[in-house]
Parts: structure tokens; sequence; C-alpha cells
């Protein structure tokens, strides 16, 4: 099992340029969850995916941010613009349906983005 | 909304000696999951511990452990004889029992472990 994949593992953009930032899940996960990670915040629950349908954007912190989910085994993450404020680590992860007992979150290493 | 409150930023352990991690959570569901993640400098979340609030009995895993206090609504984790690959960064987090499988996490607790 190679586990959830997630590219870049570093990226680096100047304000106003477009990200993307990829996630492939664990084959059979029907949950994906896009997560950030800051200082100031902790980890922040962005958007999550059942069955490639997004569930619950709440979490989405303006229009500038977008998520899709086009087959099972891909998703992305894109900012445009994107701005200083954008600068963290934002992790993907992945999970079975199933009791929680059964179906913890697995997380991809996380993509460390710097907007400057 | 559930909260997840970790009052420790920091802690700090000798090599073999045991260790407890403090963790409250505010909901009214009677139906949840609890769990520890680990994450080392490298960047991974890793689980460490995960409990069932229907399940009276602690969860135990190896060395690590868990109070689990309902009524209280607390969640500390327990590190026995510890070790240097202990050292991480280590958040409580809260999951809902129903269809909601989203993770709530607590703001984390940096433990140093101390040869």
């Amino acid at each position: 099992d190679a586990g959830v994949i997630q590219s870049p593992r570093h990226e680096v953009t100047e304000m106003g340029q477009e990200v993307t930032l990829r996630c492939k899940p664990i084959s059979g996960h029907d949950y994906l969850f896009w997560y950030r990670q800051t200082m100031m915040r902790g980890l922040e629950l962005l958007i999550y995916f059942n069955n490639n349908v997004p569930i619950d954007d709440s979490g989405m912190p303006e229009d500038r941010f977008s998520a899709k989910m086009p087959n099972a085994s891909f998703s992305t993450l894109k900012i445009q613009p994107s701005e200083p404020r954008d600068s963290a680590v934002y992790f993907c992860a992945s999970s079975p349906t199933g009791g929680a007992y059964n179906s913890p979150l697995h997380f991809g290493n996380g993509t460390r983005l710097t907007v400057t | 909304a559930q909260t997840v409150t970790q009052s420790q930023p920091e802690m700090s352990v000798q090599e073999a000696e045991t260790v407890t991690l403090s963790c409250t959570y505010d909901t009214s569901e009677s139906d949840y999951y609890l769990f520890w993640y680990k994450q080392p400098p490298s960047r991974q979340m890793i689980l460490v511990i995960r409990q069932e609030a229907y399940k009276q009995q602690n969860a135990t895993e190896n060395r690590f452990s868990v109070n689990f206090q309902k009524a209280a609504k607390s969640f500390s984790l327990k590190i026995s004889d510890s070790q240097l690959g202990d050292a991480a960064m280590y958040f409580c987090a809260y999951r809902s029992g129903g269809s909601n499988y989203k993770l709530t996490f607590g703001k984390g607790t940096l433990l140093t472990v101390n040869p």
C-alpha cells in the first residue's frame, strides 16, 4: 500500500500566481480530506469528499480556493490568485467507509506552500 | 460545533520516564471517537491510538495508553518508557459517530524527550 501521495512536497510561488496541489488517495478509500496547517490556526479542515462528491466545503477560506475530485484516485486543491497569507502546509488525507475505529484518516506527507 | 483543547503547548520528559499529555473536548453528542496523532519533524501525521466513546475500557497500544473520562470530556495520552523517537508534536482529535467523517484537531503539544 503506497499510502496517500501528495505533490509537490514543496512549492514556492509569487503572490498572484496560481497554485495547484495534487493528491492521490489510498485505493479503495471513499473519503478524501484537505487540511491546512499553520502555527496560528493549527489543523483546519478545508473540504472533504465522499465518492468524489464534495460534502462539506465550509472551511474553504474564500473564492480563491477551489477543490476538485474528478475520479476516485485524484484530487486537486487550487489557489488562484495566491497570497502570502496562504503560506502553510496543506495535507490530503483519505479514509475508507466504516466505523471510525476501523477507518481513521491516513495522511499524506503534505505540501509546504510558500507565497512570497 | 465541537472543540478540542490541548492546554499544554510544550512538554518534556526524560528518556525511559512516563509522560501524560492532556486533552479536553466539548460536545453534546453521545456517540463519537477520539484519536491521538503524532507528527514528527518529517511532517507525516501518524495515528497513535483511538478510542470509541461507548467503550469504557481505555485503549492501549504498546507503550501508549489513554485515560478516557467521558463525563469529564477528557482524553489524556500516557506514554510509558519514553524513547527519543517519541519526540514529536501530538494532536488530539475528535470525530462524530454519525456520517460526518471529518476530524477536529486540537492545537497540539510539542513533546521533547531528553536523553
